[in-house]
């Protein structure tokens, strides 16, 4: 019964490499998010994604692209990867702001992706 | 200038003890306020939340907000070992939630049995 959870839990791979990261949240929520949290452990926002939106932090760069099949879960595509790319990768959730906007900005977060490039 | 400064310690205090933990921040607009916790290798989860300015308790914590001063405070009454962690002081301008969030960088607590 995880509200926000995430695929896979660790990823290793070499500099050059694409792949992606799952999220998937069983809360009901509108707006989804993904963050990096560097080394340093600072936890730093990428995107925001609702049916309507895509919020797209510039300092991003255009290789990393969420998508979204569905209301329920946003993914996180990395292209070409890099040795700077390593981190750990949070996806979030929060419930629409039409809803309260107390609510709006609690946000859940998943357990996170520790991802590795070589 | 950073947007939100947050000490990142570690602060280290013995059992029992009362924890401040502090954030300033540059940005004016913020309204909402919130304190994360994070345990080690786990994602943040939400332990506060605030809008504006004033004082809000929930059992052993207490956030404080001082907009004049871009000031933020929790305070962790009756430490415990399972307080031990990193807390995030996190903010927005916006209800909707669709700016993100922006976090200080974490203070890592201590407390010692």
């Amino acid at each position: 019964d995880t509200a926000v959870s995430q695929t896979p839990k660790y990823l290793v791979t070499q500099m050059g490499n694409d792949k992606s990261i799952k999220c998937e949240q069983n809360l009901g929520h509108d707006t989804m998010y993904w963050y990096k949290q560097d080394s340093k452990k600072f936890l730093k926002i990428m995107f925001s994604y609702n049916n309507k939106e895509l919020i797209i932090n510039e300092t991003v760069p255009n290789r990393f692209s969420p998508k979204s099949p569905d209301k329920a879960h946003l993914n996180l595509h990395i292209n070409s990867l890099e040795l700077g790319d390593s981190a750990v990768y949070f996806c979030a959730s929060s419930q629409d702001a039409g809803a309260s906007m107390a609510m709006a900005d609690t946000q859940y977060f998943g357990p996170g992706t520790r991802l590795t490039v070589l | 200038q950073k947007e939100v400064e947050q000490d990142p310690g570690p602060l280290s205090v013995p059992e029992g003890a009362i924890v401040s933990l502090n954030c300033t921040y540059s940005n004016s607009a913020f309204q909402y306020f919130m304190w994360y916790r994070q345990y080690s290798r786990k994602g943040p989860e939400l332990l506060m939340y605030t809008y504006s300015s004033g004082n809000k308790e929930d059992g052993r914590f207490t956030a404080q907000v001082d907009k004049s001063s871009k000031y933020i405070s929790l305070f962790i009454r009756d430490s415990q070992p399972s307080d031990s962690a990193t807390y995030l002081c996190a903010m927005s301008e916006s209800g909707g939630g669709a700016d993100g969030l922006t976090f200080g960088k974490g203070t890592h607590l201590i407390i010692q049995p």
